[in-house]
């Protein structure tokens, strides 16, 4: 199985802030990497497929990149509606797995 | 308009089993793999297995002795099965369709809390 570590555990920001998230993957996983945004007592959101590829809808301040094994994510200028938990997932091979999530509070 | 929706009991005693039925709409099940997910209260998301549209299924490993998923697509349902259940299989239970590498899973259903106790 591939293991998704993922840092940090939580993070206080501030509004306006720029914060990032990163994943390392315990195998090369050809950038097949989503990022998933979730609130209190919701369903996740997907954010961005494929390590960059931003979902219709999701704001410009959210970016991701990365190759191989290590990826990264990011928001800048962090808005009040972004507080909430982000989970990297790989989709290439199964099974799937999630990282251990990332909590922004805000500062 | 794509929709996804859980139902099933909120209470389910230890050792008995899960059933669970998954709703979608406004997409066809033979053109999108259907996968459960399950978040224990306070933690992270764990895949639990998945359907693909051909019918065929995948289970992780960890719940393959326990779990089956299966479809009706006359009526586009998606059931889950497990038996067995123990305290740490409390948890809030989600549908979510994908497209394996093509598309993660890009709409989820809302969730249903399924506690095990006595």
């Amino acid at each position: 199985d591939i293991q998704m570590t993922q840092s940090p555990p939580s993070l206080s920001a501030s509004l306006g802030d720029k914060v990032t998230i990163t994943c390392q993957a315990s195998q090369n996983i050809n950038k097949y990497i989503a990022w998933y945004q979730q609130k209190p007592g919701k369903a996740p959101r997907l954010l961005i497929r494929y390590t960059s590829t931003l979902e219709s809808g999701t704001p410009s301040r959210f970016s991701g990149s990365g190759s191989g094994r290590d990826y990264s994510f990011s928001i800048s200028n962090v808005e009040s509606e972004d507080i909430a938990s982000y989970y990297c997932l790989q989709y290439v091979n199964l099974p799937y797995t999630f990282g251990a999530g990332t909590k922004l509070e805000l500062k | 308009q794509v929709q996804l929706k859980e139902s099933g009991p909120g209470l389910v005693q230890p050792s008995q089993t899960l059933s669970l039925t998954c709703t979608v709409s406004g997409f066809s099940l033979t053109s999108y793999h259907v996968s459960w997910v399950r978040q224990p209260p306070g933690k992270g998301l764990e895949w639990m297995g998945v359907i693909w549209t051909g019918g065929s299924t995948a289970y992780n490993s960890l719940l393959k002795s326990r779990l089956s998923i299966s479809r009706d697509i006359s009526k586009s349902q998606v059931f889950l099965k497990m038996n067995s259940l123990q305290t740490e299989d409390t948890a809030t239970y989600y549908c979510a369709r994908e497209r394996g590498v093509v598309a993660p899973f890009d709409y989820w259903g809302q969730g249903v809390m399924v506690t095990v106790s006595s």
